[in-house]
């Protein structure tokens, strides 16, 4: 079964980094796209970025671009979405999800950050 | 950034209703075009891609289709499990883009 298994909910003050994962299973990581997906409380689907684990090939929403870095550890199925200065508007669930069409969604996770 | 406009935001439907949401791309994305459901508290899922393809274990009532700019998501018959909210997404060009979301409550 494919499946996408994100990291657990986090809970930061507004400066702190925060490094979340998605890891892929029953499928070959390095052979998809995988996409980070923001849904603010009450609010609709934003698109932040993809990677291809393969080689690492990355590209970023402009909304989002320099706010996030979007990695991979292809040793590890294990893709990543990583802040290095929380904001409190960067409270939101956060999906990760495979292809450019995204087939497999993983459950999310979400980050409150508040002082 | 390409922008996707679906209509209606929300609709009220009954049990058994035949239901048609609709997304606009801004510019044409040929049949690069996702659909996905969402249920509160949940992760979206994968219906449709390629404009009318139905994803593997997605039931036959769900239909989609459209090429171009204008696009169509059609519930043949809506079931009390459909009550959701629906996003369409291009992914003709970087970066992809969701539409608003279409609600779709019980009448």
């Amino acid at each position: 079964e494919v499946q996408l298994v994100q990291s657990g909910a986090e809970v930061k003050k507004p400066g702190e980094s925060l490094k979340i994962s998605c890891k892929g299973s029953g499928y070959s990581f390095t052979s998809y796209w995988i996409g980070w997906v923001r849904q603010m409380p009450g609010k609709g689907l934003e698109w932040m970025g993809i990677i291809y684990p393969g080689d690492s090939d990355t590209r970023y929403s402009p909304s989002f671009q320099g706010q996030v870095t979007i990695s991979a550890d292809k040793s590890i199925s294990t893709a990543y979405l990583q802040w290095s200065s929380l904001k409190a508007s960067d409270t939101a669930m956060y999906y990760c999800a495979r292809r450019e069409y995204m087939d497999v969604w993983g459950k999310g996770t979400t980050v409150t950050v508040s002082s | 950034d390409i922008q996707m406009t679906q209509s209606p935001s929300s609709l009220s439907a009954s049990v058994g209703d035949r239901v048609t949401i609709t997304c606009r791309a801004s510019q044409g994305i040929s049949n690069y075009l996702a659909w996905f459901q969402q249920k509160p508290g949940k992760a979206p899922k994968s219906l449709i891609y390629a404009a009318s393809s139905l994803q593997s274990g997605v039931p036959s009532k769900f239909s989609g289709s459209g090429s171009g700019t204008d696009f169509t998501l059609t519930i043949s018959s809506l079931q009390p499990e459909d009550f959701a909210t629906y996003y369409c997404q291009q992914y003709n060009s970087y970066p992809p883009t969701f539409g608003g979301g279409t609600k779709v409550e019980i009448k």
